[in-house]
């Protein structure tokens, strides 16, 4: 069975540190892979996703870049921290056809001092 | 640009009754897909229910269905015989069918509450 891991699962940040989310999913091949942050009290927004290793898009403009350096690990990265980065970060893949679901994994809790 | 509208940031209902929760979203395509997630507590996010645009009969699973209005851009879920474990945030959600739109346009969630 498909799984789908993330750490960490919490996160305190000074300003202007460095951060680095990971992201791995077991049990499929050639996922599609996504970032996404919630912040409190809205919805999901999506950051980043991936249909294959090395290929990114990008959906907003921001502190943060992703990358995919094999096939089932998707990484999350700032050089330096905002504190508007706070949120709860969510990592989800997909496979296949627009009406298969995201499967999400437990996500990572960030917060920015 | 898609977007998905769901206007009542908080729902109740009591244990046993029947809740709908509303979403309208906004799109000139013909084809796409709607979802229902759950995310309750722990954070984990977890489909409820799904709808192809093209599909005229609506979708069931078990206590959840949906009421999916294509003209009016509508896509209402209803929850009968509510449980206490069906206290969560519940997101709906848009994906294109275009080929290269992989992504989900969510809501901004409904946080329901099930009185005991």
């Amino acid at each position: 069975s498909q799984t789908i891991h993330q750490w960490p699962a919490t996160l305190v940040q000074p300003v202007g540190s460095p951060l680095s989310l990971e992201c791995t999913v077991e049990g499929t091949s050639n996922p599609n892979l996504y970032w996404y942050r919630q912040a409190a009290g809205r919805g999901l927004q999506l950051l980043f996703y991936s249909v294959g290793i090395g290929q990114i898009s990008s959906e907003v403009p921001q502190n943060l870049s992703a990358s995919r350096p094999q096939d089932r690990q998707f990484i999350l990265s700032s050089k330096k921290l905002l504190l508007s980065d706070s949120g709860f970060y969510l990592c989800a893949w997909s496979v296949g056809l627009a009406l298969n679901e995201q499967f999400f994994g437990p996500g990572t809790r960030l917060t920015v001092l | 640009a898609q977007t998905v509208t769901q206007s009542q940031p908080e729902m109740s209902v009591q244990e046993a009754e029947t809740v709908t929760l509303s979403c309208t979203y906004d799109t000139s395509e013909s084809d796409y897909y709607l979802f229902w997630y759950k995310q309750p507590p722990s954070r984990q996010m977890i489909l409820v229910i799904r709808q192809e645009a093209y599909k005229q009969q609506n979708a069931t699973e078990n206590r959840f269905s949906v009421n999916f209005q294509k003209a009016a851009k509508s896509f209402s879920l209803k929850i009968s015989d509510s449980q206490l474990g069906d206290a969560a945030m519940y997101f709906c959600a848009y994906r294109s069918d275009q080929g290269g739109s992989e992504k989900l346009v969510f809501g901004k969630g409904t946080k329901l509450t099930v009185n005991p």
